[in-house]
């Protein structure tokens, strides 16, 4: 079964405009939830976590994401792009809560100037 | 401190070949895991190893096998390799149980020919 889904592919955004990176996940468990960044010919980076504290979660250069239970949606926002977001991101679940990560199939986000 | 390092950077087999793929973790860290991205795909999860005991095997065949070492290192091991085993290996270190973020290496890249 599918445990995360990245409802788009593909995202262009114009510098200085909002990101929004969507995803949907499913779990019978209260899961861990993140988002990683992968710039070309680099590692996976930890962007931001999940835990049950906040549903709003504030993560590195300037990105957040909102945890919403009823929508089970984790969706990943920037409101000012910038050209060194472009990379592939990918949302993530620890459905059981044993670090055996769920990858989304990734959304490959392009910044024009 | 040096993050997670993985050797080698870069391999090309041809099929039925073995291969051997190394990961040393950040100091501290007791868990290792690997994942397999194909090209255009997220990664998914292989195994995970904590204190040299497999805690976790994904949906992958036999010919994939892996161990931790004493120092907390790992070796990759992939047996009778087929055109579909090219891919980015990715190992991540952690310090579960109580830790859930993974750290990436860079990965290796296998080509099979």
């Amino acid at each position: 079964a599918q445990s995360v889904t990245q409802l788009d592919s593909h995202v262009s955004v114009s510098e200085g405009t909002p990101v929004l990176l969507r995803c949907n996940y499913s779990s019978s468990y209260s899961p861990s939830l993140f988002w990683y960044v992968q710039h070309p010919n680099k590692g996976l980076q930890l962007l931001l976590k999940y835990t049950s504290a906040a549903t709003l979660v504030k993560g590195i250069n300037g990105f957040e994401a909102e945890f919403k239970k009823s929508e089970t949606s984790f969706h990943l926002t920037k409101p000012s792009a910038h050209m060194s977001d472009a990379a592939e991101y990918f949302c993530v679940v620890d459905r059981y809560n044993f670090n055996k990560f769920y990858f989304g199939s990734g959304t490959k986000l392009n910044v024009k100037p | 401190d040096a993050g997670v390092t993985q050797s080698p950077t870069h391999l090309i087999k041809t099929r039925g070949q073995h291969v051997t793929l190394r990961c040393s973790p950040i100091s501290g860290h007791k868990s290792v895991s690997w994942y397999q991205q194909v090209l255009g795909q997220g990664p998914q999860f292989i195994f995970q190893y904590y204190e040299k005991e497999e805690r976790g095997r994904g949906n992958f065949p036999d010919r994939f096998s892996a161990r931790q070492f004493p120092n907390y290192s790992s070796e990759l091991n992939v047996n009778a390799l087929l055109l579909g085993d090219s891919a980015l290996y990715l190992c991540a270190s952690s310090k579960p149980p109580e830790d859930e973020k993974l750290f990436f290496g860079s990965g290796t890249q296998l080509s099979v020919l």
